[in-house]
């Protein structure tokens, strides 16, 4: 059972350039999530999708921006990426009735 | 906005002792979630807290949800090192989504 999985596992990026992280879950969870966790900050959400097809908006989404083309993937884009989005990012899915979330192992993402 | 306050942010005790982190708000939950974050890796969940007073057990950690749904507990008896980690709070605030605390530091050690 892989659960969830993002990719890459780390990545140094140049500022300006275009990313994609990749989350994939095989439990058939309707609810998908990304958050970014910075230290003294926490978790923060950036975009959600309750299900296949819907997305909204987090705390932060300034920068991202994310598809639900499928149940099974969630994919977050970083159009032009800028040094305060350094920061590892973490996928989450979730069974919306019970709504305990499920976390992938994250990304690291830096921004030079 | 940070909807719920962790408290005390970093706890460091000797193996065998017990301990009390919490997690406070001036909101109300439906439900309220703990989890267990250890370095380089996702968060965990431990247990959900639904009914106002409720107390949920699990092994040697006692979690309870304040009757007005809007603070936590959770008690370690007799730590272990393997309870090390970083404990994180979340409160559902509708449209399955959950706002989350900062966490308590927790270092047991040997």
């Amino acid at each position: 059972i892989a659960g969830i999985t993002q990719a890459p596992t780390s990545q140094i990026l140049a500022a300006g350039r275009r990313m994609t992280l990749r989350c994939t879950q095989d439990m058939r969870h309707n609810a998908m999530y990304w958050y970014r966790q910075d230290l003294g900050l926490g978790l923060r959400l950036i975009h959600y999708s309750n299900t296949a097809g819907t997305t909204g908006k987090g705390e932060v989404p300034d920068g991202y921006s994310v598809s639900r083309a499928n149940t099974d993937d969630f994919p977050l884009t970083l159009a032009s990426a800028v040094p305060s989005q350094t920061s590892v990012y973490f996928c989450a899915s979730s069974d919306s009735v019970r709504g305990e979330q499920f976390f992938g192992p994250g990304t690291r993402l830096t921004v030079l | 906005t940070q909807l719920l306050e962790q408290s005390p942010q970093f706890l460091s005790i000797q193996e065998g002792e017990n301990l009390t982190v919490y997690c406070n708000s001036s909101s109300v939950f439906s439900s309220l979630q703990w989890y267990r974050q250890e370095p380089g890796e996702g968060p965990v969940l431990l247990v959900t807290v639904v009914t106002g007073g409720e107390v949920k057990k699990l092994k040697r950690l006692t979690f309870q949800f304040g009757d007005a749904r809007k603070d936590s507990s959770l008690h370690i008896t007799a730590a272990q090192p393997g309870d090390t980690g970083l404990y994180l709070c979340a409160g559902d605030y509708g449209n399955n989504r959950l706002a989350f605390g900062k966490g308590n530091q927790v270092v047991v050690i040997p």
